[in-house]
């Protein structure tokens, strides 16, 4: 079947502690993003990758990383989170051809105290 | 700067009539536009896209209407269910980048 998924779907952590939320996807596609979601904001793009070992920023990168080290991860990783990070985070990959459909794993809902 | 915007955050329909959800837009270079529904608890999934080059695409119970000049789309559900109930979110792409607006979540009565 072919999906996304994401580890953990739920979690709690403290300020300052650091954490990785994993993303992989079964179709053998390129281009991957991370997005959250905040109420009345809908989804914003954190970062994305358009291939392995080529990532780029999207329109709220502040305070996350990202790497691609193979084509089906892209784990999310906060060094330091703070509480402004609490959102509901979705992993979502995207193959090749129009209409550029993008399929999203589960989610992550991410508390910091 | 919210490029894609859907400025009704609910919206409540009777089981059987049409639901009429709708989004607006400020870029004209966007090239494709999708919309896609969520439910609590899942991740969002695709439903049905159309292309800038276009001014209706259907499937199904739902049709997409785009109007260029005005710089609007709108998503048409006939005759709507209660298992559509759900978040729905448009969506704009400029060059593969989807750009979300902020989310419509329809509740459809029995």
């Amino acid at each position: 079947e072919a999906q996304v998924t994401q580890n953990p779907r739920y979690l709690i952590t403290v300020t300052g502690k650091k954490l990785t939320v994993t993303c992989s996807q079964n179709m053998n596609h390129e281009y991957m993003s991370w997005y959250r979601q905040d109420p009345g904001l809908g989804l914003r793009q954190i970062y994305y990758s358009m291939n392995v070992e080529v990532t780029d920023k999207g329109d709220v990168p502040e305070g996350y990383k990202v790497s691609r080290k193979e084509k089906r991860n892209f784990p999310l990783i906060l060094e330091s989170p703070s509480p402004n990070q609490t959102s509901l985070y979705f992993c979502a990959s995207r193959g090749d051809h129009p209409p550029k459909t993008q399929y999203f794993g589960p989610g992550t809902r991410l508390l910091v105290l | 700067d919210q490029q894609v915007k859907q400025n009704s955050p609910s919206l409540s329909v009777q089981e059987g009539r049409i639901s009429i959800l709708n989004c607006d837009y400020t870029n004209s270079m966007f090239d494709y536009f999708l919309w896609y529904k969520k439910y609590p608890a899942e991740g969002p999934t695709f439903l049905i896209s159309i292309s800038s080059i276009k001014d209706k695409n259907e499937d199904g119970r739902f049709t997409v209407f785009l109007n260029k000049s005005a710089k609007h789309l709108s998503l048409h559900i006939v005759p709507s269910q209660p298992g559509d109930s759900a978040v729905y979110f448009c969506a704009a792409s400029p060059t593969g980048k989807l750009i979300f607006g902020q989310g419509t979540t329809l509740q459809v009565k029995p």
